[in-house]
This record gives C-alpha cells, structure tokens and sequence, in this order.
C-alpha cells in the first residue's frame, strides 16, 4: 500500500473548522483513503473513507484532490472531544491489513 | 456500527507468567482478525493476522512462539504473551472488519504491565 505523509501536530480553536492533510503521491488506481482517529488510550475509530470522489459523513467531510496525490480530512466544528492522534492510511481494494503512520496529534484549543 | 471487544482491558502480570487477551466480534462474524501492538508514544504496529481456522500469519520481527494466536471461532481470536517480561508491556489492540473491502473496527484495548 501506498504511504502517507501528515503533519505531526496541528492546534484548532473549539467551534471551528479542522482541516488535516495527507500527502499519498504514490496512491494506485485501487487504492483507497481511509481515515481512522485514536483518542488517547482508547482503539482506534474509523471516521470515513474515499476513493477519487469527496464524501461526507456524520463525522467528517474527505476532499480528495483530482490526481489522488493528497486528501483533506475536514471536521466542520471541532469540539474538544475531537483531539486525537488522526491517521490517515491508504488502503489496496481487497487487502484488509491497515499499516498506520505516525499520524497527525490535533488538540482542539478551549 | 460494527462492535468489537477486547478483554481485559488492562492486566497486570508478573514475569515469567503468561497472559491471554481475548477479541470477539460481537454483531458480525470474522474469518480474519488482527493483532497490533503500541508502545507509549508510537503509532500502531501490526503484529499478526490471525485467521479462522489456520495458523496465524506474523510479521518480521515478531516471535510466534511467545504470542501465540487462536483463532477458533468466526467472533473470537485469542492473543495469549507468553513467558512476558517487562519489555512485553504495552497497549495490545486488535481489529477486524465484517466484509472485505469496509472499515475496520477496533477494540478498546488491552494495556499489559510486566513486573
């Protein structure tokens, strides 16, 4: 599977919007973006997935660019029970196995 | 969602003695489950597959014979660390997905002290 750069650490006020990126330049045409978040001694949890078109869930919004070379994870009001470690992992259709970066550490500011 | 669970969730040994964690999928059935391992401060790494019915599959690095891995039901799979010792503490985490090719899903943890 293709790897993932993100970004060590990000801060974002309470209330509003937080925008992680991914870098995935080597992404293959079945490969897809999946975004998993861990809270501090907790497993991780699955926030949401895409392959080439933007999606939007519940939790979150992914914006994939057009060449597939980075995504954004946006979380539209972040609260403090957002902060978290973000991982960004890219994932080959029919392969289960998840490899996790380093990840991203977002701690939303009161 | 998808549940699974992880029990305990945090155990404390003493070394030279062996500890079993167990993982079930609680509302889905999976033929295959991993096994991951995070030391304070580091991401997660990936220890074994374990499938249903066959041996686990480990990766490099990983001793087969002192985490051994059960895998006897499509909604349990056991981590049993044997003869554990202080560098054997850490965050043990399993995972598994109801379909291929759709999320996975964790468990809480299990966080394992060696004394």
């Amino acid at each position: 599977d293709a790897k993932t750069t993100q970004p060590t650490s990000m801060d974002c006020a309470e209330g509003r919007a937080a925008n992680l990126p991914c870098n995935h330049s080597t992404i293959s045409g079945n490969e897809y973006v999946y975004w998993y978040r861990q809270i501090h001694s907790q497993g991780p949890q699955y926030i949401i997935h895409g392959l080439k078109n933007n999606e939007t869930n519940e939790m979150a919004s992914l914006i994939i660019t057009e060449d597939r070379k980075s995504s954004t994870l946006i979380l539209p009001h972040a609260t403090l029970r957002d902060t978290a470690v973000y991982y960004c992992i890219v994932q080959g259709f029919g392969n289960e196995k998840l490899t996790f970066g380093t990840g991203t550490r977002l701690t939303i500011i009161p | 969602g998808a549940v699974v669970s992880q029990h305990p969730s945090w155990v404390i040994c003493k070394s030279g003695t062996s500890v079993k964690i167990e993982c079930r999928s609680l509302d889905f059935q999976a033929t295959t489950m991993f096994w991951y391992r995070q030391f304070p401060k580091q991401s997660l790494m990936l220890m074994a597959t374990s499938n249903e019915g066959s041996k686990a599959t480990y990766e490099q690095g990983v001793e087969k014979d002192k985490f051994l891995i059960n895998h006897a039901s499509l909604t349990l799979s056991t981590l049993t660390v044997t003869s554990a010792h202080p560098e054997d503490s850490s965050f043990y985490i399993c995972s598994a997905s109801p379909a291929l090719n759709t999320e996975a899903f964790f468990g809480q943890g299990t966080r394992l002290t060696v004394v």
